[in-house]
């Protein structure tokens, strides 16, 4: 257990419905990165964090999808109007340390499955 | 985009072997390089992460880099069944991202008893 948690672990629902997942970084962790896997990749970058200003998001990052932090601790994704392609863990990872030493810890993610 | 090739596998040692994980990356400019393992089903648990060229130890696991031929690797001592995994490589994006992480694709480790 790294200290941080998602919720909820498995999302099982309908295209075109809506979903939300929540993340709770550990908590003296400023820095907040969502991330998508699908089976047999690695995981991708969708958005960045630093406290509660998110500052950069990837081109994955559809106009379907938004994130926030809203007082720097806990951050939510939401997916609007969801599609099969969508279907992947969503994890979400925190770091405390700033450049390229950045060591980010992961939180056990959320498993989308759109039906 | 920085590119982190990795060999998919699976790589398949007896228990009590090394095993040897390969990465490289196409951008000369990075700096740091990061090794995550993830047992199927769960999410990558950071094992550790390399800056310099040469090695850097801890427990039964190596890193080696080598900045100059662009690639880094992972070295598992006295191979258990409990390290079959897959070992994801990853590689620092940008400082507009703040440093999130660009990672391969994995190798999928399978150590046999």
């Amino acid at each position: 257990d790294t200290g941080v948690s998602q919720n909820p672990r498995h999302k099982i629902t309908k295209r075109g419905q809506n979903v939300t997942f929540r993340c709770d970084p550990i908590s003296e962790h400023n820095r907040l990165y969502w991330y998508r896997q699908t089976l047999g990749q690695g995981p991708e970058f969708l958005t960045y964090f630093q406290n509660e200003a998110q500052l950069e998001k990837s081109r994955l990052l559809s106009d379907r999808f938004s994130a926030e932090r809203p007082k720097g601790s806990f951050s939510t994704l939401e997916i609007q109007r969801t599609e099969q392609g969508d279907s992947a863990m969503y994890l979400c990872a925190s770091s405390t340390r700033q450049g390229v030493l950045n060591e980010q810890y992961f939180g056990p993610g959320t498993r989308l499955t759109v039906t | 985009q920085k590119e982190v090739e990795q060999n998919s596998g699976p790589l398949s040692v007896p228990e009590g072997a090394i095993a040897s994980l390969n990465c490289t990356y196409s951008d000369r400019g990075s700096q740091s390089f990061f090794w995550y393992r993830q047992y199927s089903g769960k999410s990558p648990e950071l094992i550790m992460f390399i800056y310099s060229n040469g090695d850097k130890e801890d427990g039964r696991f190596t890193a080696q880099l080598n900045k100059a031929s662009q690639y880094v690797s992972l070295l598992i001592r006295d191979s258990q069944p409990s390290d079959s995994a897959t070992y994801l490589c990853a590689v620092p994006i940008n400082s507009n991202s703040g440093y999130a992480l660009n990672f391969g694709k994995g190798t999928s480790l399978l150590v046999t008893p």
